[in-house]
């Protein structure tokens, strides 16, 4: 059955760098979103990615972050320059098409130093 | 705004005995409920929808658009069960899910 793929598992990056989270969505797929999960706490929605656009955007996808889809299969997330509380795991999720069931990834967990 | 509410972080039940998992939502529109499942160190996997109406593992979930509620069921618990449940509501135009907290269902033997 087709997965969606996270890497790296584990990224540990200094306060203030900037780190890419790559994801391969499910190859038919249309619909691409991000979400994290700060540990304790629930999974929250980061944005929702659809024919090369950001269809919608929660209010912690602020301008430090952006998504990109820089080739046929990647979709990644980019954090500019992260802080403290950007540590958390990243899931990458992926639909057929809208109201379809989401995929999602087995996650990058993300620690800031 | 939306909101996915799930009171129990934890639920303790022995083997064959009756489970119910609750969720509550907050949502204007017309709801789209999901249960998602995460079993130890495994990802995300979606384990029912309400639009479907189907059993999946044994477990069913209604949707109570009076009580906004989308409560997980099962008659008689594994030990496989034990796993961390979410429940999930579908709105927006870019399809975003609301998670709930998670309960987590331990299931002893």
């Amino acid at each position: 059955e087709p997965e969606v793929t996270q890497t790296p598992s584990h990224q540990v990056t200094q306060m203030g760098q900037e780190v890419i989270l790559r994801c391969v969505p499910i190859s038919n797929h249309l619909y691409f979103y991000w979400y994290r999960q700060i540990l304790g706490q629930k999974v929250e929605f980061l944005v929702s990615f659809y024919n090369n656009e950001i269809s919608e955007k929660s209010e912690i996808f602020d301008d430090q972050f952006s998504v990109e889809r820089p080739d046929g299969s990647n979709f990644t997330l980019k954090i500019r320059s992260t802080k403290l509380e950007d540590s958390a795991m990243y899931f990458c999720a992926s639909s057929l098409w809208v109201n379809q069931p989401q995929h999602f990834g087995d996650g990058t967990r993300l620690s800031i130093l | 705004a939306q909101r996915v509410t799930q009171p129990e972080k934890l639920l303790s039940v022995f083997k064959g005995a009756p489970v119910e998992l609750k969720c509550n939502y907050s949502y204007s529109g017309s709801p789209e409920l999901f249960w998602y499942v995460q079993y130890s160190r495994q990802r995300l996997q979606l384990l029912l929808r309400h639009i479907s109406r189907e059993s999946i593992k044994g477990f069913t979930a209604d949707l109570n658009k009076g009580e906004t509620s989308f409560h997980l069921k099962k008659p008689f618990a594994q030990e496989e069960d034990s796993a961390m449940y979410y429940c999930a509501l579908s709105g927006g135009a870019g399809n975003m899910l609301t998670f709930g907290g998670g309960t987590r269902l331990m299931v002893k033997p």
